[in-house]
């Protein structure tokens, strides 16, 4: 199994900056993912976090938007830049330890943005 | 390109009873897996079933079982003997490459 901590838990923000979201796991993994949650929805993929190269983005969000870092294999940061209200979710870190369609995805436990 | 469908909103069960959560898929891959999670209200996403496209059995852990068919493409949560700890959003996933969610059903047990 893999645990996964983010950081902050929860954060209320200023319309216009930005926001850095960590994610730690607690082991080596094969594959990383940042997914959002809008109030009330269901968890949509933002991009798949690579490392050592540029994220791959899902259809609807882009770099500028969300820059993603993966500098090794257990650390990941999702930056939410020039925050608006629609802006306000959960953001969810998420692994698998290998790279098939058989592996449990391990989520943490969310980091829950407001802006205002 | 892949699709997973819950049509079920909200669902209540009364406390002890089984209570079916219906999910459909699309998919062109031959090779996919479906996962079942809970959410309850602290956010958490919690793992509790998985079922491979070519496993013949269906899928069980405890009380969630899988009814998978595959013809079908539907791969429907049973939880059987329903507790008030179960009220909580469920979402049913499939990965081929991805995995991606469905709108998820809100079940609510009651005493």
């Amino acid at each position: 199994s893999a645990v996964i901590s983010q950081k902050p838990s929860r954060d209320i923000c200023q319309r216009g900056t930005s926001l850095t979201i960590q994610c730690q796991v607690d082991s080596q993994v094969t594959m990383m993912f940042w997914y959002r949650q809008q109030p009330g929805q269901s968890l949509t993929l933002i991009a798949t976090a690579n490392q050592g190269s540029e994220a791959t983005y899902e259809s609807g969000f882009v770099i500028d938007k969300f820059p993603i870092s993966r500098p090794n294999l257990t650390f990941s940061t999702l930056t939410v830049s020039n925050m608006s209200p629609e802006d306000s979710s959960i953001y969810l870190c998420s692994a698998v330890k290998l790279a098939d369609i058989y592996n449990e995805q391990f989520f943490g436990p969310g980091t829950r943005l407001t802006v205002l | 390109a892949q699709k997973i469908t819950q049509t079920q909103p909200g669902m209540f069960v009364q406390e002890k009873e089984a209570v079916t959560l219906d999910c459909t898929y699309d998919t062109s891959d031959p090779s996919y897996g479906l996962f079942w999670y809970k959410q309850p209200s602290s956010g958490e996403m919690i793992f509790l079933i998985y079922q491979g496209s070519y496993d013949q059995q269906n899928a069980t852990e405890g009380r969630y079982s899988l009814n998978f068919q595959k013809a079908r493409k539907s791969a429907n949560l049973v939880i059987s003997a329903s507790q008030l700890g179960d009220s909580a959003m469920y979402f049913c996933a499939m990965r081929g490459g991805k995995l991606i969610f469905g709108a998820g059903t809100r079940l609510a047990v009651h005493p």
